[in-house]
């Protein structure tokens, strides 16, 4: 069974400071893939970045950064100098590659609260 | 813009009500999803087809049921609505044979008084 276990519910920052969010994935597949999505005060969802287990390399896209490391099972995430626009929860995802993939397990989220 | 659509966006009825929820998409995609989200929980997975002939209970199904008309369209059913049904329900979509991502649609509000 797929384990996707996102320790903190809430975090508050004031904007221009660095949030770090954490993801720790447990899966008996050795091929995988990581979601991160983020959820607006209006409700939908929004898809941000999608790791595949074969690329450990580290990626950044603007002020997101996403730190992949297989050995601890851990996908996160981390807002360079925030903006009150990123106040969203965001959603850690895991599926399998393959005949069982695309059915995504989610983690519970973490809210995000920047303060102006 | 191919997209994925949900009727209604809000509801509110009563214990033991029927209650129909409707997804329809145009992004051409064989796979449809419905998920419910409650506080903490994250998304937890409904139902799942994989096309018109093929579906398949999730985590949750208890107390729910499906039906794929199309392949564009999945209908997500309460037979007998209870308060505990209460939530926010997403309907997904995504294409076989790619990396997985799931195309969401925005999500309908079911609110069981």
């Amino acid at each position: 069974a797929q384990k996707v276990t996102q320790a903190q519910t809430e975090i508050s920052v004031v904007e221009k400071e660095d949030v770090t969010l954490d993801c720790v994935y447990e899966t008996r597949d050795t091929t995988y893939y990581l979601f991160w999505y983020k959820q607006p005060p209006s409700g939908e969802l929004v898809f941000l970045i999608r790791r595949n287990s074969f690329d450990e390399q580290n990626e950044i896209s603007g002020r997101y950064s996403w730190n992949f490391q297989k050995s601890t099972s851990s996908f996160n995430f981390t807002i360079t100098a925030s903006q009150v626009v990123d106040s969203a929860v965001y959603f850690c995802a895991l599926s399998a590659i393959g005949a069982a993939g695309n059915k995504l397990t989610f983690g519970g989220g973490t809210r995000v609260l920047v303060k102006p | 813009d191919a997209d994925v659509t949900q009727t209604p966006r809000n509801r509110i009825t009563k214990t033991g009500k029927r209650i129909m929820l409707e997804c329809s998409q145009t992004k051409g995609h064989d796979r449809m999803y419905w998920y419910r989200q409650d506080p903490g929980l994250g998304l937890r997975l409904i139902y799942y087809s994989f096309d018109v002939k093929d579906i398949n209970k999730g985590e949750i199904s208890d107390g729910y049921s499906v039906s794929r008309q199309a392949q564009a369209k999945f209908s997500l059913s309460l037979e007998s609505a209870i308060p505990n049904q209460t939530a926010l329900y997403f309907c997904a979509t995504s294409r076989s044979g790619t990396s997985g991502e799931q195309f969401f649609g925005p999500g309908t509000r079911l609110t069981v008084l």
